[in-house]
């Protein structure tokens, strides 16, 4: 069974950053495309980035391109979200997803509260 | 870039009741359409995509239609177990393009 395993949430100051991690197991992780999702406190659901198996394509959301950088890991089955010049409005459940027909599978979370 | 946007935002409903909610894209998407279902606490789940192919597992109650800019997602005799949030999603990664619509709330009349 396929399963993503978020982890790296946690409080950070505003303008600081973070590394987020996603676990990939029960699949051949190399052979699918991954992708971030998150969602904000009493908010919608907001496509992040998406990153093909081999890692040499990448695709981000205008709204934080520039601030956020996502790469893989297939030797380790790892994702991985690295985010700068944190806000406020960053603060959100962070989700890692898997590409086969469309966000097919999503790992449970991992929060992120950006506050002083 | 292409925008989506949901109607209604809130819809109020009874078990049994067939319920019907339009997604719509600023731009023709062709059948390039993902719908999910999302409930608090849990974990967003795939319902359909292309528009209108059932995930599997999914129950037979839920189907989608549209193309172009106008797309539905119908739940034919809603269940319990259906109050919930559900997002459209502009979905393909060959004119790459993954915009969730701001959802509708499903909520008991």
């Amino acid at each position: 069974e396929e399963q993503l395993v978020e982890s790296g949430g946690g409080l950070v100051q505003p303008g600081g950053s973070l590394r987020l991690s996603c676990s990939g197991a029960g699949f051949i992780f190399r052979s699918y495309e991954l992708g971030w999702v998150r969602q904000a406190p009493g908010k919608g659901l907001e496509w992040l980035s998406y990153i093909n198996g081999g890692g040499d394509t990448v695709y981000y959301a205008d709204s934080l391109k520039g601030r956020i950088t996502v790469s893989r890991d297939n030797a380790n089955h790892a994702l991985f979200l690295q985010m700068n010049s944190l806000r406020d409005d960053d603060t959100a459940i962070y989700y890692c997803v898997l590409v086969r027909h469309a966000f097919d599978i999503w790992g449970r979370g991992t929060m992120v509260t950006v506050s002083s | 870039d292409i925008q989506m946007t949901q109607s209604p935002s809130t819809l109020s409903a009874s078990v049994g009741d067939r319920v019907t909610i339009t997604c719509r894209a600023t731009q023709n998407i062709g059948g390039w359409l993902a719908w999910y279902q999302h409930k608090p606490g849990k974990v967003p789940k795939l319902l359909i995509y292309k528009a209108s192919i059932l995930q599997s597992g999914i129950p037979s109650r839920f189907s989608g239609s549209g193309s172009g800019t106008e797309f539905t997602l119908t739940i034919s005799s809603l269940q319990p177990d259906d109050f919930a949030s559900y997002y459209c999603q502009h979905f393909n990664t060959y004119s790459p393009g993954f915009t969730f619509g701001p959802g509708t709330k499903v909520v008991v009349k």
